[in-house]
């Protein structure tokens, strides 16, 4: 079974900070999508990484593709607090999505 | 913006109890799918069905579970005897595939919390 890791869990930073997430995942795959979650809603979908060396780019937020290391990076840059929220990657084997354990940002004032 | 939305927002039943869980995915998508997520812990994956039948399935969607497209637009999950373990947010998702090719984000509904007492 493909098993998808995030690191950290947990993630307090200051305001104005970068700072960078990981994706690993177990087995090839050349299709990743980034989640968030706000408390108590949906997941709503911030990136499709489609291909290797993939890099997208919204507002404060990078993610990036590495199909080869198996590995996805969710990099933000200056952070503000309105980026606190459960991050979660999401690898598309199959029919499947197999996500990851999730990182929960809170960004400190 | 097209969304998939589902229904009720939040259950309570008592364990043993029936349920079924509403989802009206986005009209032109052909894939549809159920997670789900336990309180704090990480989204896992139920079922996906495509072309009125189911496609993939999870070890958790045992017997308990089924899935039905009834009408054309709604997408059902349904539960036949509850346990308290099935407390959980479970979540409607779809997407559109063209061809033969896969790709292309899911999207998601609100969910719905289901808590079994």
């Amino acid at each position: 079974e493909l098993k998808v890791e995030q690191n950290p869990l947990f993630l307090s930073m200051q305001e104005g900070k970068n700072y960078t997430i990981y994706c690993n995942y177990s087995t090839t795959s050349d299709r990743l999508y980034w989640y968030r979650q706000d408390p108590g809603k949906s997941l709503e979908s911030l990136f499709v990484l489609l291909s290797n060396g993939a890099v997208k780019q919204e507002g404060r937020l990078m993610a990036s593709l590495d199909t080869k290391a198996r590995l996805s990076t969710l990099h933000i840059t200056a952070a503000v607090h309105d980026l606190s929220a459960t991050y979660f990657c999401a690898v598309e084997m199959g029919n499947q999505f197999y996500f990851g354990t999730g990182t929960s940002l809170t960004v400190i004032p | 913006e097209p969304e998939v939305t589902q229904t009720p927002s939040h259950q309570v039943t008592q364990m043993g109890q029936e349920v079924i869980l509403r989802c009206v995915p986005i009209s032109n998508h052909l894939y549809f799918y159920w997670y789900r997520q336990i309180l704090g812990q990480k989204v896992e994956f139920l079922v996906s069905f495509y072309n009125n039948e189911i496609s993939e399935k999870s070890e958790i969607f045992d017997d308990q579970f089924s899935v039905e497209r009834p009408d054309g637009s709604n997408f059902t999950l349904k539960i036949r005897s509850t346990k308290l373990e099935d407390s959980a947010m479970y979540f409607c998702a779809s997407r559109y595939l063209t061809g033969t090719s896969r790709g292309g984000e899911a999207f998601f509904g609100q969910g719905t919390r289901l808590t079994v007492v």
